[in-house]
């Protein structure tokens, strides 16, 4: 069966140290993968977005690898805050038409003071 | 970025009323709206597939005539919880997507608490 794999534990980490999430994923050949950021009570807000032929993508302290070999995105945030605190999911479109995203199950940050 | 607005944002009601959450693409054209369901700590689960004008796909397993989908415009879709039970309780999300002039995005709404007394 097709799966989407995160971490379903919490990561804790302190303040100032480089988080990392892994999001596996099989028996999907996806055109690219984003990842989500979502708080409590509130729907997911699109944080980045790489394609397969993309090794690495930034935007200022996130960093996203793509590693279609491996079938595995990993997520760092540097420096982290508190404020990074939240729940962090990956999305692959499944049939690559532009027609659905599939989640995964997402991973929690907690990043303490 | 795109702004997918959600309304009501909480709604309790009772057992077996009807229950309607809109969804609305503020600033672009969406060609395409989801709807989510999510339970507490789960990831979100496809309900429903909508084009504007034509019916909602609907995901294996969830009852269409119990919730009814209506995309009535590029802008507008409502999701209609009908005869609502207590295992109806749940965080629904909306999303829509568009072109914005690279690819196809999709934005999500902010969700919506329903709560079924």
């Amino acid at each position: 069966s097709q799966k989407i794999e995160q971490n379903s534990e919490a990561l804790n980490i302190q303040e100032g140290k480089t988080a990392t999430l892994t999001c596996n994923y099989t028996n999907y050949s996806p055109a690219y993968l984003q990842w989500y950021r979502q708080d409590p009570g509130r729907g997911p807000v699109f944080l980045l977005l790489i394609r397969e032929n993309e090794k690495e993508k930034r935007k200022e302290r996130l960093k996203v690898t793509f590693d279609t070999t491996l079938k595995q995105s990993l997520f760092h945030i540097t420096a982290s805050q508190p404020a990074d605190s939240a729940t962090y999911l990956c999305a692959l479109d499944i049939d690559n038409a532009g027609n659905m995203l599939t989640f995964g199950g997402g991973t929690r940050l907690m990043v303490k003071p | 970025g795109a702004v997918v607005s959600q309304h009501p944002s909480r709604v309790i009601c009772k057992s077996g009323t009807s229950v309607k959450i809109e969804c609305r693409s503020l600033d672009f054209q969406a060609t395409t709206m989801f709807w989510y369901r999510q339970f507490p700590k789960k990831s979100l689960m496809l309900m429903a597939t909508s084009n504007e004008g034509s019916k909602a796909t609907y995901e294996q397993g969830v009852e269409k005539d119990k919730f009814l989908i209506n995309h009535a415009s590029l802008t507008l879709s409502t999701l209609t919880v009908t005869s609502a039970h207590p295992e109806d309780s749940s965080f629904y999300i909306c999303s829509a997507r568009g072109f914005t002039g690279v690819i196809n995005e999709q934005f999500f709404g902010p969700g919506t608490r329903l709560t079924v007394l």
